[in-house]
């Protein structure tokens, strides 16, 4: 799988969106982005995921680049609850399809 | 429609004794997978089981962990005669379809081993 690299934390004003910048610069053409979150001491949440389009569903909006190379996680409207380390994870389609390994991640930090 | 279950929250258990953790899927899930994570470490794969087969288990260390997800009744983590390596949260997902990397997580399990 390839690698990423998302900043160690970020802030954002509560309201405000949030937009979660992730590089996957040797993502091939068979693997998917997906984002999941987790907020201090809970289980991970599955946020979104896409492979080349553009996606958007009731929590977040997925907008990858055109070479692919990158993607950003847009928060529309960040609220307090928001508060978690977001991890962005490239992952192939077929084979294992569902080992997933969580690396560091952002930690977003909504301020009121 | 109730999330993933699991119990107990916190689990204290002292050197040598045995932990049972205890995982509900969602509603109409039918294959569960078991992730470890270390204190500030990331998340780790471990098991991978629908109702009666072991799928993939090959994230289990091969000594004193095993997992079980009978008929009837929730996903079981079973770790025997507990190490203080073992202190971590224990974490269950499930999805509604096989192979999948959509996974709803439960809350956790919180092994403290002293």
């Amino acid at each position: 799988d390839a690698k990423t690299t998302q900043p160690p934390s970020m802030d954002c004003a509560e309201g405000r969106a949030a937009n979660l910048p992730c590089n996957h610069s040797t993502i091939s053409g068979n693997e998917y982005v997906y984002w999941y979150r987790q907020i201090h001491s809970q289980g991970p949440q599955y946020i979104i995921h896409g492979l080349k389009n553009n996606e958007t569903n009731e929590m977040a909006s997925l907008i990858i680049t055109e070479d692919r190379k990158s993607s950003t996680l847009i928060l529309p409207h960040a609220t307090l609850r928001d508060t978690a380390v977001y991890y962005c994870i490239v992952l192939k389609s077929g084979g294992s399809n569902y080992k997933l390994t969580f690396g560091k991640g952002t930690l977003l930090t909504v301020n009121p | 429609n109730a999330g993933v279950m699991q119990n107990p929250r916190h689990l204290v258990r002292r050197r040598g004794q045995e932990a049972r953790l205890r995982c509900s899927p969602m509603k109409g899930h039918s294959h569960v997978y078991w992730y470890r994570q270390l204190p500030e470490e990331g998340l780790k794969f471990m098991v991978y089981l629908q109702k009666e087969n072991i799928i993939d288990e090959s994230g289990m260390p091969k000594e004193r962990f095993s997992a079980e997800f009978p008929k009837e009744g929730p996903s079981i983590l079973r770790i025997q005669q507990v190490v203080r390596g073992d202190s971590a949260a224990y974490f269950c997902a499930s999805s509604p379809r096989d192979a999948t990397y959509e996974q709803y997580f439960g809350p956790g399990t919180r092994l403290t081993v002293t």
